[in-house]
């Protein structure tokens, strides 16, 4: 099975502070993808990317960068955190254009207070 | 912009029972449609999928696909206390490489 790594596992970040969350998968996937997961709101698209150099803005990308330096890496960058960017972080990696079956690693718990 | 709504919100059924997942889209024009279980605190992970209108049927699962009313649903037949998980439908747009846009999810509990 697709093998996606995040980390960290959990985070807490200063309001206005930095944050970089990073995303590994082996199954040489071309499509990866940052969700966010709050309660009531399913999973929402923040950024993703369709290989290495690209990147893309998804449904709620405000406040968040996003950087595909390689295939394998995709890292989710929050340059001055904010409380409301509390939440789970989900990172994916896709099989195929199309009808793409997605492989989700774990999840960072990020708190900012 | 892809508006996923799900129903119920949240269900407690008995083992055994048959339980049933609701979802609408906004988007004619969309292809494929998912859905996901995710157990507490675990990554979601890809149940079944279907593109054509009709019914698809793995193991105890089926999905029902009316693209015309704009809605899909998945079944479970003789539900398990391993069943219990938050279900996500998703679906995708059209295009090459296409994103899936979730539902909000519906919490399943299974009582033995």
């Amino acid at each position: 099975e697709a093998a996606v790594t995040q980390s960290p596992r959990n985070k807490v970040a200063v309001t206005g502070g930095k944050v970089t969350l990073s995303c590994n998968q082996t199954n040489n996937h071309n499509n990866m993808y940052w969700y966010r997961q709050d309660t009531g709101h399913g999973l929402r698209l923040i950024h993703y990317s369709y290989g290495a150099g690209s990147t893309e803005k998804g449904d709620i990308p405000d406040g968040y960068k996003a950087s595909r330096p390689s295939q394998e890496n995709f890292s989710l960058i929050l340059e001055l955190a904010t409380p409301s960017q509390t939440s789970v972080y989900f990172c994916a990696s896709g099989d195929a254009p199309g009808n793409e079956r997605l492989f989700f690693g774990h999840g960072t718990k990020l708190s900012v207070l | 912009q892809q508006n996923v709504q799900q129903s119920p919100e949240s269900l407690i059924v008995p083992e055994g029972a048959r339980t049933s997942l609701n979802c609408t889209f906004s988007d004619s024009a969309s292809q494929y449609f998912w859905w996901y279980r995710q157990h507490s605190g675990k990554a979601p992970k890809a149940l079944m999928s279907i593109f054509s209108n009709g019914e698809k049927e793995e193991g105890r699962f089926t999905i029902h696909l009316n693209k015309a009313s704009l809605h899909f649903s998945l079944h479970i037949r003789d539900s398990q206390p391993s069943d219990s998980a938050l279900y996500l439908c998703a679906v995708s747009g059209t295009g090459f490489a296409s994103a899936l846009t979730f539902g909000s999810g519906t919490k399943v509990i299974v009582l033995p």
